[in-house]
Parts: C-alpha cells; sequence; structure tokens
C-alpha cells in the first residue's frame, strides 16, 4: 500500500506567481489534512478536508489561499500570488475515518516551496 | 485552544545513552491523543509513539517510552540506548479525541535532538 504521495518535492516560485501543490492520500483514505511548517518551526494546521467538502479551513489564511479534496483525483492546494513569506514546507496527511474515529494521521513527504 | 509546549530547543546524548524529551499541553478536554513525531533531515514525519488519554498506562515502543502525567499535563518520551539514526527533530503533538471536536493535530516547536559516536 503506497504511503501518501504529494508533488512535487520542490517548487520554486517568483512573487505574484501561483503554485498549486498535490497530495494524493493512501489507498482508502478520505480525510485529508493539509499543515505549513516555516522554518525552525512546528507544523501548522491548514485545512481539512474530506471528498468534496472542506470540514475545517480554520488555519487557512483569508486571501490567497484555496484548497480542494474532489471526487476523482488529488487533493489541490493552492496559492495565488505568493509572497516570499509563503516559502515553507507544505505537509499533507491522510486518515481512512475522522481523527476521533482512527486518531492517527499518515504523513506524506512534503513540498519545499520557496518564493523568489 | 490547546497547545503544545516544548522546552528544550536542542538537546544532546551520547551513543548508547538515554534522552529524555520534554513536552507539556494545556487543553480542557478530557479524552484526547498525544504523540511523539520524528522528522529526519529527509523531512519526512514518522510516527514514534502514541498515547490516548484515557489509558493509565504508559505507551512503548521497543527503545521509546513515554511518561505520560496527565494531572500535570505533561509527556515526555525516553529513548533508551540511543543510536545515531535517532538524531532528527521530536515533535510532540495534542489530538482532540472529542466526537465533533477539532480534527486537526497541534504540534510543539520540536526538539533536535544530536547523538554523539
Amino acid at each position: 500500500n503506497a504511503g501518501v504521495m504529494q508533488n512535487p518535492r520542490h517548487l520554486v516560485r517568483r512573487r505574484g506567481q501561483e503554485a498549486r501543490l498535490r497530495c494524493s492520500p493512501m489507498k482508502g483514505h478520505s480525510h485529508v489534512y493539509w499543515y505549513r511548517q516555516l522554518p525552525e518551526e512546528g507544523l501548522k494546521f491548514m485545512v481539512y478536508l474530506q471528498k468534496e467538502n472542506i470540514i475545517d479551513e480554520s488555519g487557512m489564511p483569508k486571501e490567497r489561499f484555496s484548497a480542494e479534496f474532489p471526487k476523482e483525483g488529488p487533493s489541490i492546494l493552492r496559492i495565488q500570488q505568493v509572497v516570499r513569506g509563503d516559502s515553507a514546507a507544505y505537509f499533507c496527511a491522510s486518515s481512512p475515518f475522522g481523527m476521533t474515529t482512527t486518531y492517527e494521521q499518515y504523513f506524506g513527504p512534503g513540498t519545499r516551496l520557496t518564493v523568489t | 485552544a490547546q497547545t503544545v509546549t516544548q522546552s528544550q530547543p536542542e538537546m544532546s546524548v551520547q551513543e548508547a545513552e538515554t534522552v529524555t524529551l520534554s513536552c507539556t499541553y494545556d487543553t480542557s478536554e478530557s479524552d484526547y491523543y498525544l504523540f511523539w513525531y520524528k522528522q529526519p533531515p529527509s523531512r519526512q514525519m514518522i510516527l514514534v509513539i502514541r498515547q490516548e488519554a484515557y489509558k493509565q498506562q504508559n505507551a512503548t515502543e521497543n527503545r521509546f517510552s513515554v511518561n505520560f502525567q496527565k494531572a500535570a499535563k505533561s509527556f515526555s518520551l525516553k529513548i533508551s540506548d540511543s543510536q545515531l539514526g535517532d538524531a532528527a527533530m521530536y515533535f510532540c503533538a495534542y489530538g482532540s479525541a472529542f466526537q465533533g471536536g477539532s480534527e486537526k493535530l497541534v504540534f510543539g516547536k520540536g526538539t533536535k535532538l544530536t547523538v554523539n559516536p
């Protein structure tokens, strides 16, 4: 069973461009979480999605950031008009049920976004 | 809101020795989970050990064990017989078990562990 997959692993964007980060959860997992890790910091929750639904986006910046998890295909984290402060590692995690049932999230290898 | 605090930014240990990493947390919930994750230079987040708050017995996974003090809201990680491969960032994390509560994990800032040969 393949683990959580994220691509690209490294992404370089110039200020003002768009960044699209993809996450394919583990097979059979319908719950996806996105976290951001700034340099020298722990992971910070951004958004929690189920298929075709955003369940909790309390950690998402109000502007420029959006996420989706369509019925078919990977989850996408989209950052429009990137700024240098968006440079970070973005991690995706998945679980087969909600946290309260399975109490474990499986993490992908992360995408390191660099904004120049 | 829940918070997780790791008060040791860096720790070092000699190979084969034992080291303890500290973690405290704050919550008003009675049912939750606690985790220790390891992040080596590859940046992959690896689950080391987890503890259910309702269990009084401390979790153990081979050389890794925890000291869970619910009343004190303390959750320390002990690594015995340290190996060079244990060198990494270690993150303590909190997850709610409350139905209808937040599904997110709350992480501490991490402790960088160095293992000296």
